[in-house]
């Protein structure tokens, strides 16, 4: 069945950097865009970053932008988030998200479980 | 930055039906997808492109664009609805969630 499942979340220090990743299966991976969406604890949903299905654009919310990385492997059907200089509040449950299309957005029909990270001293 | 305005909570009675504004600038120009949320779980996509409904998705949900204004209607709403619920557009390689809406099934 399609499938994402998130993991690489944990508690990290204010400055220190995470690296998530996102397991597709059950589809053609490499023809859809890829997001990253989070949610801190008891707030709304917040887009972070999408990458095409070829990894060739890449859009950023203003409050990652120089921070976070993402990227993607066609070839194990997994896409990656890096996030360095974590602050506080980047503390949320991210959710990978695949897209209905391959270059824009037109919607994100599959979530993932989401994975927790927490950025405490 | 591009904003996208939605109330904070609506109330309807089971049976009833309950309708979600999302407003936003130029919001006709854009295509807007409304999703789902229940606690402790995933969002859930339920509309794209304005109107239309994903595989899976309930008759009772539909929904419409007038000017700068969307709008998910659930027909005949049943206690199973009651969820948060949230507008996403996209503008200049920028997507942009509203602040959701609390759906309560009285």
């Amino acid at each position: 069945q399609v499938q994402l499942v998130e993991s690489g979340g944990g508690v990290v220090q204010p400055g220190r950097s995470l690296r998530l990743s996102c397991a597709a299966s059950g589809f053609t991976f490499g023809s859809y865009v890829m997001h990253w969406v989070r949610q801190a604890p008891g707030k709304g949903l917040e887009w972070v970053t999408f990458i095409s299905y070829d990894g060739s654009d890449k859009y950023y919310a203003d409050s990652v932008k120089g921070r976070f990385t993402i990227s993607r492997d066609n070839s194990k059907n997994t896409v990656y988030l890096q996030m360095n200089s974590l602050r506080v509040e980047d503390t949320a449950v991210y959710y990978c998200a695949k897209d209905l299309q391959a270059s824009y957005n037109s919607g994100m029909d599959v979530w993932g479980q989401g994975t927790t990270v927490t950025v405490s001293s | 930055s591009y904003e996208v305005t939605q109330p904070p909570s609506v109330s309807v009675s089971p049976g009833q039906t309950a309708s979600i504004t999302c407003s936003g600038d130029k919001l006709g120009d854009k295509d807007v997808c409304w999703y789902q949320q229940k606690p402790g779980q995933s969002p859930r996509l339920v509309i794209y492109k304005d109107k239309r409904r994903p595989s899976g998705i309930p008759e009772r949900f539909s929904a419409s664009k007038s000017g700068n204004t969307a709008t998910v209607t659930i027909s005949g709403t049943q206690a199973m609805d009651e969820a948060d619920y949230y507008c996403q557009a996209w503008d200049r390689s920028t997507v942009t969630f509203g602040g959701g809406t609390k759906l309560t099934v009285l």
